[in-house]
This record gives C-alpha cells, structure tokens and sequence, in this order.
C-alpha cells in the first residue's frame, strides 16, 4: 500500500520560515495536499494541487511538489500557525492516503 | 453556507454496530465525492471510505473493509457509514469530507470537513 512520511515535529521561531516534508513514492506524479488541524478543531484545507491556497488562506503558505518529495512552507510564521499539519495524495491502488502529521511548534 | 454536520456516534461494545450519519447543505451534494476519515485520540488522520456523487463506486482502507459500507442517499443529502463488527481500535473521532471539485469521480482534496462524532467502542 502506499504511505506517505512526515517528521513528527518541527520548530520554528516566529517570524521566521518553516518548512514540513511530506516524503512518498514518486509523490511528484501525484497532486499533494495540506491541512492544518488546531486541537479540537476539524481540519481546514491550506495547500491542494502542490501549491495553490483556497481562498481565505494567508498568502505565507506555500507548497511544493517534486520527485518523491512535497513540501509546506510558511513564511513569516506565526504564533497563531502552531498547529498539527498532515499531507494527503490519491493512490490509484490505495486511494486516499494521509501522512502522520506533523506538530509545529511555534516558539 | 456549506455545511457538513455528523451525527450517531456514541459507546458501543465490541462486536456491536452502529451506523453514522452526515447531512449536507450549501452545495449540490449529488455532484461531489465524499469521504470518511477517522482519529483515534491523540493520533494522526485516517482515511476510511469514500463514495463517488452518483454512489456508484466505493473504495474503503483495509483495515475496516469488510466491516464497514459507505452509502448515500442523494435525495436526502445525507451520507452514511454503516459499521459492523466493531473493534477496540474503531474509536475515534469520525468525520465526514467533501471533495473539493464536483466530477463523476474523486478529485484532490477535502475542502470541507464536519465537526466530527465521536465512536468509542468498548465493554
């Protein structure tokens, strides 16, 4: 089955950039997305199709998708954007796939 | 407004069933996929089932296929996730998720999520 990978945690202090990898199998070839979770809080879409923000998402987040790699990045980031953030593809074999998640800590 | 609201989560003992409910409003629901997606506490997101607009194909995560159907009625605006043979590892926050575009298949995203109910299943 497919799988996608993410660290568990990444560290930013605010104002600076932060960047969480989504890491899987020829991920490139397919259209990854990015969702933020706060706690109690039902996930919200921030990144879908590699690199574009549905409306009312801040301009400092950011995608990229290459090779077996897809990556979030926050620019300027700050203390409100502490959050869990998970990365999602289609599988034609596995279909929906989410990554662990990953817990940004603003600080 | 678009709206997703879950409902029929509760305790439940293993082995039992229980069936869950989310009712759709704001969008033409018959023209999007939906989808299932489940945490455990204190976990990350699972996928666990999902249905094309017109219901006429499924896909579901291995680990509750078999157990587990997904259904729609698109006369209701209502989607469904009928659990069977339930199990210690079941519990968790389920939610429901509209896909982003409307076509006649899955598209690339979840750009709306419900608030979720939550099934515990224990003795």
């Amino acid at each position: 089955s497919y799988e996608l990978t993410q660290p568990p945690s990444v560290s930013v202090s605010p104002g600076q950039t932060a960047s969480i990898i989504c890491s899987g199998d020829k991920l490139g070839d397919k259209y990854a997305c990015w969702y933020q979770q706060k706690p109690g809080q039902s996930p919200v879409l921030v990144i879908y199709q590699d690199t574009k923000r549905p409306s009312g998402i801040p301009e400092r987040f950011s995608g990229s998708n290459s090779g077996n790699t897809a990556t979030l990045t926050i620019s300027g980031t700050q203390p409100m954007d502490e959050a869990d953030y998970y990365c999602q593809a289609w599988d034609s074999r596995t279909a929906w796939v989410f990554g662990g998640g990953t817990k940004l800590t603003v600080l | 407004e678009v709206q997703l609201v879950e409902s029929g989560g509760g305790l439940v003992q293993p082995g039992g069933s229980l069936r869950l409910s989310c009712a759709a409003s704001g969008f033409t629901f018959s023209s999007y996929a939906m989808s299932w997606v489940r945490q455990a506490p204190g976990k990350g997101l699972e996928w666990v089932s999902a249905i094309i607009g017109s219901g006429g194909s499924t896909n579901y995560a291995d680990s509750v296929k078999g157990r587990f159907s997904i259904s729609r009625d698109n006369s209701k605006n209502t989607l469904y996730l009928q659990m069977n043979s339930l199990r210690a590892e079941d519990t968790a926050v389920y939610y429901c998720a509209k896909d982003r575009v409307g076509s006649g298949s899955y598209s690339d995203a979840f750009d709306i999520w419900g608030q979720g109910t939550m099934v515990t299943v224990s003795a």
